[in-house]
C-alpha cells in the first residue's frame, strides 16, 4: 500500500533562512499532491496543489517541487518568519488509483527569532 | 461564507459507550470526509461522503459509521468505544470529484475516551 514519509524529527530554522521540508512516497505517483498547515488544536488549511504533470509551484513565500521520478516533493518557505512555525502535512490525491487522499503524519517547524 | 463546523468540540466518554459527531460543510460542497488524528498514527482517512452516498471508505472497523443528509450536513458514529479511539476526528468539505480539489477543514471534535 502507499506509504508517505515526511521528516518525524522537528525542523528548526534560523528566522529568515529558507525552510525545506520533504514528503517521500513509495509505489505509485500520485494525480496531484496537497500541502497543509496545521496549527496546534486547529484542522489542516490547504496551501498549495501541485499536479503529477508539474514540476514546481509558487505561492508567495512557499514553493513546492514534485518529482515523480524521485517519488518526491519538497516544500519551501522563504524568508521564513516565527509566524510559519507549525506542522505542515503532505497528502497525495490519489484519484487516479483508488480515489482516496493519503496524508502524511506531518513536520513540525520551529522558526527561531 | 462560513467555514466547516463542528460539533461539539471536546467529548468525553467511557469504554463502551457510543457517540455522534456532527459536520455541517461549507455551503454548496457536497463532498464531506472524515480523519481519525492521533499522534502515533496521524491523520487517517475513516470515509468520504459525496450526495448522501458513501463513496469511499478506509481501514476502520465497522464500528465507525458515517452518513449524509439532503442538506450535505454529515454524521459519524462510533460504537462500543475503546481507548484508542481517543483521537481527534476532523471533518473536511469540498466541492467534490472529478477532480482534486482543496479541502477545508473543521476544527475537529477531540474525543477522550475513559
Amino acid at each position: 500500500s502507499q506509504k508517505i514519509e515526511q521528516n518525524s524529527e522537528a525542523l528548526n530554522i534560523q528566522e529568515g533562512k529558507t525552510a525545506t521540508l520533504t514528503c517521500n512516497y513509495t509505489n505509485y505517483s500520485p494525480a496531484y499532491l496537497q500541502w497543509y498547515r496545521q496549527d496546534p488544536g486547529r484542522g489542516p488549511v490547504f496551501l498549495l496543489l501541485i499536479r503529477e504533470n508539474e514540476k514546481e509551484k509558487r505561492k508567495e513565500r512557499l514553493k513546492v517541487t514534485f518529482d515523480t521520478t524521485l517519488k518526491q516533493s519538497l516544500f519551501h518557505i522563504t524568508a521564513s518568519q516565527p509566524a510559519d512555525s507549525a506542522t505542515y502535512l503532505c497528502a497525495l490525491d490519489m484519484m487516479n488509483r483508488d480515489d482516496k487522499i493519503i496524508f502524511g503524519k506531518g513536520t513540525r517547524l520551529h522558526i527561531l527569532p | 461564507k462560513a467555514g466547516v463546523t463542528q460539533t461539539p468540540r471536546y467529548l468525553i466518554k467511557t469504554r463502551g459507550q457510543q457517540v455522534t459527531l456532527s459536520c455541517s460543510p461549507i455551503s454548496g460542497h457536497r463532498s464531506v470526509s472524515w480523519y481519525q488524528q492521533t499522534p502515533g498514527q496521524g491523520l487517517q482517512f475513516l470515509f468520504e461522503y459525496f450526495s448522501e452516498t458513501q463513496r469511499n471508505k478506509g481501514n476502520f472497523p465497522g464500528r465507525f459509521s458515517g452518513r449524509q443528509f439532503s442538506n450535505s450536513r454529515s454524521e459519524m458514529n462510533v460504537s462500543t468505544l475503546e481507548l484508542g479511539d481517543s483521537a481527534l476526528y476532523l471533518c473536511a468539505s469540498m466541492w467534490g470529484r472529478p477532480t482534486s480539489d482543496t479541502q477545508y477543514f473543521g476544527p475537529g471534535t477531540r474525543l477522550t475516551v475513559l
